[in-house]
């Protein structure tokens, strides 16, 4: 299993540029979610999605849409690039059973630089 | 709104014990959680505790839970150079989501 992968890894934008960030997961989860980690700030939630066909605003989504694709992959899309969006960006799964911990797995992350 | 706060940096040497320490405001948290990152990666769960609890050990690492002061702490004995990392503390949502609610993170940096 590779688990949580994520393309690209490393991106420079310009302003005003558009992008898209790919996830996908193979265990078959059913919640992902998007994160920002900068620095001294931990990581935000930007969005994520409870369920297939279902998504949500985290505590940090504007600039920001994503698509859940189908239960494999959710993606981030930056429609119009600014520098504060310049950061790490994570994506993670999870089961959504009731009653249980519910480890979140991590990608790699990919580092955006907006100049 | 839910908030969780570490100190920044903790900076120790190889074979002493870390303790670091983070505070939560959701009293409804169900679970909490220190996840790790090394440089370069994503997180990674390193362990969790169960709010009904007080303490969880396992192999190195302690698990503290006050629920009154809402104050979780994480002990590594015999700290080792590999275990230099970022360290964050996660409360889940008291919702009927799964978010987590993460905090800043904590350098620990192991000096030899």
């Amino acid at each position: 299993n590779a688990g949580v992968t994520q393309t690209p890894k490393f991106q420079v934008l310009k302003t005003g540029q558009s992008m898209t960030l790919q996830c996908a997961q193979d265990m078959n989860h059913n919640s992902m979610y998007w994160y920002r980690q900068d620095p001294g700030m931990g990581l935000r939630l930007i969005y994520y999605s409870a369920s297939e066909g279902t998504t949500d605003k985290g505590e940090v989504p504007n600039g920001y849409n994503v698509s859940r694709l189908n239960k494999r992959e959710f993606s981030l899309r930056l429609e119009s690039a600014a520098p504060s969006q310049t950061s790490v960006y994570f994506c993670a799964s999870s089961e959504a059973l009731a009653g249980v911990y519910n480890e979140q797995f991590f990608g790699p992350g990919t580092r955006l630089t907006v100049l | 709104g839910e908030d969780v706060e570490q100190s920044l940096f903790l900076s120790v040497r190889e074979g002493d014990s870390s303790v670091i320490n983070c505070t939560y405001t959701d009293s409804s948290s169900t679970y909490l959680y220190w996840y790790k990152q090394e440089p370069g990666a994503g997180l990674q769960l390193l362990t969790y505790i169960f709010s009904n609890m007080d303490m969880k050990q396992d192999q190195r690492l302690t698990v503290l839970l006050n629920k009154k002061d809402k104050h979780l702490s994480l002990r590594i004995a015999d700290t080792q150079t590999g275990d230099s990392a970022i360290y964050f503390c996660a409360e889940k949502d008291g919702g009927a989501t799964n978010k987590l609610i993460f905090g800043t993170g904590t350098l620990l940096a192991v000096q030899p």
